[in-house]
């Protein structure tokens, strides 16, 4: 799979825009881009993912470079409870099973009164 | 939709015993799970891919006869960890998919294991 690099950490007024980038530069054709968050000693929550459009959900928006190369995740208006570990992940397809996540060391997101 | 349960979510055990997690999809079928593992301020680490009815696959490094793994079911993936020693205390947490190869993996909360 496709390494990833993130910001070690960031910090985000709450009710403000949380931008968090993350580069992919060897990304390949058939890999997606996956985001994940994980709140102290809980598992890893899913929040969007996608191979090469923008992609919004309830949660989130995930706008992919037109190269691929990397992807910002938008948290529209963080609130005290987005502060947790966010993991930018490329994921390669098995055929007819699913296949595994490799995490990285994220990006540590601590949302401020 | 897509709930994963894991049980226990603490369990604390004495050297040399083993103790039996369970990772359960609720709420779909799932013919591939996932087992991982995190040590304190770092991140998941794979440990093994669990498949119904055949043999889990290991990642490196993670030894079989240690972290027993059965998939019996489609709903169901245990992990084994045999004569238990303090440094196998960690966070242990499965994830299962319902859909088809890019279908997200749901992730259970995870077990504490304490091994004193």
């Amino acid at each position: 799979d496709a390494k990833t690099t993130q910001p070690t950490s960031m910090d985000c007024a709450e009710g403000r825009a949380a931008n968090l980038p993350c580069n992919h530069s060897t990304i390949s054709g058939n890999e997606y881009v996956y985001w994940y968050r994980q709140i102290h000693s809980q598992g890893p929550q899913y929040i969007i993912h996608g191979l090469k459009n923008n992609e919004t959900n309830e949660m989130a928006s995930l706008i992919i470079t037109e190269d691929r190369k990397s992807s910002t995740l938008i948290l529209p208006h963080a609130t005290l409870r987005d502060t947790a570990v966010y993991y930018c992940i490329v994921r390669a397809p098995n055929t007819g099973t699913a296949s595994k996540l490799t995490f990285g060391t994220g990006t540590r997101l601590q949302v401020t009164l | 939709g897509a709930v994963v349960s894991q049980h226990p979510s603490w369990v604390i055990c004495k050297s040399g015993t083993s103790v039996k997690i369970e990772c359960r999809s609720l709420d779909f079928q799932a013919t591939t799970m996932f087992w991982y593992r995190q040590f304190p301020k770092q991140s998941l680490m794979l440990m093994a891919t669990s498949n119904e009815g055949s043999k889990a696959t290991y990642e490196q490094g993670v030894e079989k006869d240690k972290f027993l793994i059965n998939h019996a079911s489609l709903t169901l993936s245990t992990l084994t960890v045999t004569s238990a020693h303090p440094e196998d205390s960690s966070f242990y947490i499965c994830s299962a998919s319902g859909g088809p190869y890019n279908s997200p993996l749901h992730f259970g909360n995870g077990t504490r294991l304490t091994v004193t």
